[in-house]
């Protein structure tokens, strides 16, 4: 079957750093998505990364390593805003396999 | 302006009701999604329709059916709605990166359905 994990809750302090880890099998693989939701709202795209290693936006950072079916997004400088769930996805053959998506807490 | 617009935003309804959803997008996109999102935050596919044409159909009961009057518009239907419909239904598009590449979704506002 097709499935992602990630962590279901993570609590950190504004001003640091936080990385939400994200683990995928899938039958295919043509990228992996990022997006944040904020409650009641509707999902936006964060990040797109279909080759292995790291790609920086702002204070947004994603990572992936095809050969180990994993990725992260990197927070950095964390502000309270930043409160919200994080929900990874992969293209797996024309389909977006969603996760269940990481409630990120950020605590002053 | 609105990129992906959805109507109504929240919907309370009684069992065995018939309901609509409506879907717009003005970006030129060429293919438009229905999501579940129900309380355990899972995002599901319903449907998936690119140029007015059905792609994916996930196992989802026949009393939903979506209807594409052009490809700026994906509506959804729900007949005999049930207890276990109430959830938020997000209507996105995306445009198209070749046959088997998804692109970037960009999702309206959500509606919240209620079924009592």
């Amino acid at each position: 079957g097709q499935n992602i994990d990630q962590p279901t809750e993570m609590t950190a302090t504004e001003g640091a750093i936080v990385q939400i880890n994200c683990t995928y099998q899938t039958s295919g693989f043509n990228g992996l998505f990022w997006y944040q939701q904020h409650a009641g709202e509707a999902p936006t795209f964060l990040s797109y990364n279909v080759l292995d290693g790291l790609e920086e936006k702002g204070r947004f950072s994603s990572f992936l390593s095809r050969s180990k079916g994993y990725s992260y997004l990197l927070l950095k400088e964390l502000q309270m805003k930043d409160s919200a769930s994080y929900l990874c996805a992969v293209d797996s053959n024309y389909q977006l396999i969603w996760g269940a998506g990481t409630k990120l807490i950020i605590k002053p | 302006d609105t990129a992906v617009s959805q109507t109504p935003k929240y919907l309370v309804t009684q069992m065995g009701n018939d309901k609509s959803i409506k879907c717009e997008q003005n970006l030129g996109h060429d293919t438009m999604y229905w999501y579940k999102q129900d309380s355990k935050k899972f995002l599901k596919i319903m449907f998936s329709y690119n140029n007015k044409e059905l792609i994916i159909n996930e196992t989802v009961p026949n009393r939903f059916s979506p209807k594409s009057p052009d490809k700026a518009h994906l509506n959804l239907h729900i007949n005999s709605l049930e207890l276990g419909d109430s959830a938020v239904y997000f209507c996105a598009s995306s445009q198209d990166h070749g046959r088997d590449i998804t692109g970037e979704l960009f999702f309206g506002e959500g509606s919240r359905l209620t079924v009592l």
